[in-house]
């Protein structure tokens, strides 16, 4: 399975600390995405880091991808309250669909 | 609306009974994903279809479980003789291509008593 998994299962912090959580997976991949989920709903996008990428940035956020250990890691950083919500990765390997991992529920605290 | 809707937002039906789930993607999405996640778990990958075929159905459930898409848009998800264990959300996604961002709907809260 190239399921990935995400680390830790929760994370609570308080506002204005940055807030790290990392995905591991199986196989090789050709990208990698980060989604956000509010209140159990649809899942929102975030970034997407291709496979010959490092490092990816978008305002707060920033992505890294590490192929050797088959490791990304998602870093939030300023934390506001509302970026409480559960984070999910999702792996790609050759034509098949997103694999998802159970998500990491982050809090932050104000 | 641009984004992928899904009907009804919420279903609640009786042990037994047949329900179906309705997706409609974003306009010219190749790709429709089908999910279900309980509560407080991740996502458990159900079906996909590139345009009106499923190449991949080995997520669905049971039997009882059945999807398609006709014309290349919209999606039906029919669950069969539902038990309590199908109570859950019901998400649909729709991305331009196999592997590329996915665009989520509101998702289905299916309640079975």
């Amino acid at each position: 399975s190239q399921q990935g998994e995400e680390d830790p299962q929760a994370l609570s912090i308080q506002e204005g600390e940055n807030a790290t959580m990392n995905c591991s997976y199986k196989t090789s991949i050709n990208n990698l995405q980060w989604y956000r989920q509010n209140s159990g709903r649809g899942l929102v996008h975030l970034i997407l880091i291709r496979s010959n990428e490092r490092e990816k940035h978008s305002g707060r956020l920033r992505v890294t991808l590490d192929t050797s250990k088959k490791s990304s890691s998602l870093l939030i950083t300023a934390s506001r309250a509302a970026d409480t919500a559960s984070y999910f990765c999702a792996s790609v390997s050759g034509n098949t669909p997103l694999v998802f991992g159970k998500g990491t529920r982050l809090s932050v605290i104000a | 609306g641009a984004g992928v809707s899904q009907s009804p937002s919420n279903k609640v039906t009786e042990k037994g009974k047949d329900v179906e789930l309705r997706c409609d993607p974003i306009s010219g999405h190749t790709a429709l994903y089908w999910y279900r996640q309980s509560l407080g778990q991740g996502l458990e990958f159900l079906i996909y279809f590139q345009g009106n075929s499923a190449p991949d159905k080995s997520g669905l459930p049971s039997d009882r479980f059945s999807a398609e898409r006709t014309g290349g848009s919209v999606s039906t998800l029919t669950i069969q003789r539902t038990q309590q264990e199908d109570s859950a959300v019901y998400l649909c996604a729709s991305s331009s291509g196999v592997g590329n961002e996915q665009f989520f709907g509101p998702g289905t809260r299916l309640t079975v008593l």
